[in-house]
């Protein structure tokens, strides 16, 4: 199924624990995004990526960090969880930066 | 600073028509995007305006005045299905994208 593929649906995660979350694209898509959605605010994006090989902070990347290796996969990890991480985690990918985004399903992570 | 405003919430009802506004002010433009976002699910791509004017899609329309920062989204014959979150979003000079905080629609019969 063409697409984006998060992983995990969701979690809950004791602070300070260290947590990856999964996105891999079957589009070949370029450019990659992750994007935190909390209430009352608009999406804001953590790190991007135009290329493979690449990436780059974007507006929140302060205890996050990503890599992207191959084309397909933009894993995104919290080095050591606070509450204030929690949150729905969206990962996102364009073929260019002028094209729409395609979203996966989102990750909703709770830090206790 | 950059800013999208958009209303919180609106409410229409099935069949009639809505039009949901959003006023931009940014660091350059290059697009402006409208997502669907349905409760516990994913923004879906719904409309991309460039250019002024108006630019229909079925029962979905998207208008854009660049000189006024601001831009609507039309939706007529309004079905339950509608009931939603939507995003605006704005390119800007960097080509990174700012989003609203979105508007929930709620549908009555």
């Amino acid at each position: 199924i063409a697409g984006i593929t998060q992983a995990p649906t969701s979690q809950i995660l004791a602070a300070g624990r260290r947590m990856t979350l999964r996105c891999t694209q079957d589009m070949r898509h370029n450019a990659m995004y992750w994007y935190r959605q909390d209430l009352g605010l608009g999406l804001r994006l953590i790190h991007y990526s135009n290329t493979a090989g690449t990436t780059g902070k974007g507006e929140v990347p302060d205890g996050y960090s990503v890599s992207r290796a191959n084309t397909d996969d933009f894993p995104l990890t919290l080095a050591s969880a606070v509450p204030s991480q929690t949150s729905v985690y969206f990962c996102a990918s364009s073929d260019d930066s002028n094209s729409p985004l395609h979203f996966g399903n989102g990750t909703r992570l709770t830090v206790t | 600073g950059q800013n999208i405003d958009q209303p919180t919430e609106m409410t229409a009802t099935e069949g009639a028509i809505v039009q949901i506004n959003c006023t931009y002010q940014t660091s350059g433009f290059n697009g402006l995007f409208w997502y669907q976002q349905h409760a516990g699910e994913a923004p879906t791509f719904l409309s991309y305006n460039v250019l002024d004017g108006l630019e229909e899609k079925g029962r979905f329309s998207s208008f854009l005045s660049r000189s006024k920062g601001y831009s609507y989204l039309l939706l007529k014959e309004l079905q339950m299905k509608d009931s939603a979150s939507y995003l605006c979003a704005v390119r800007d000079s960097n080509y990174q994208l700012i989003w609203g905080a979105g508007t929930k629609l709620i549908i009555k019969p």
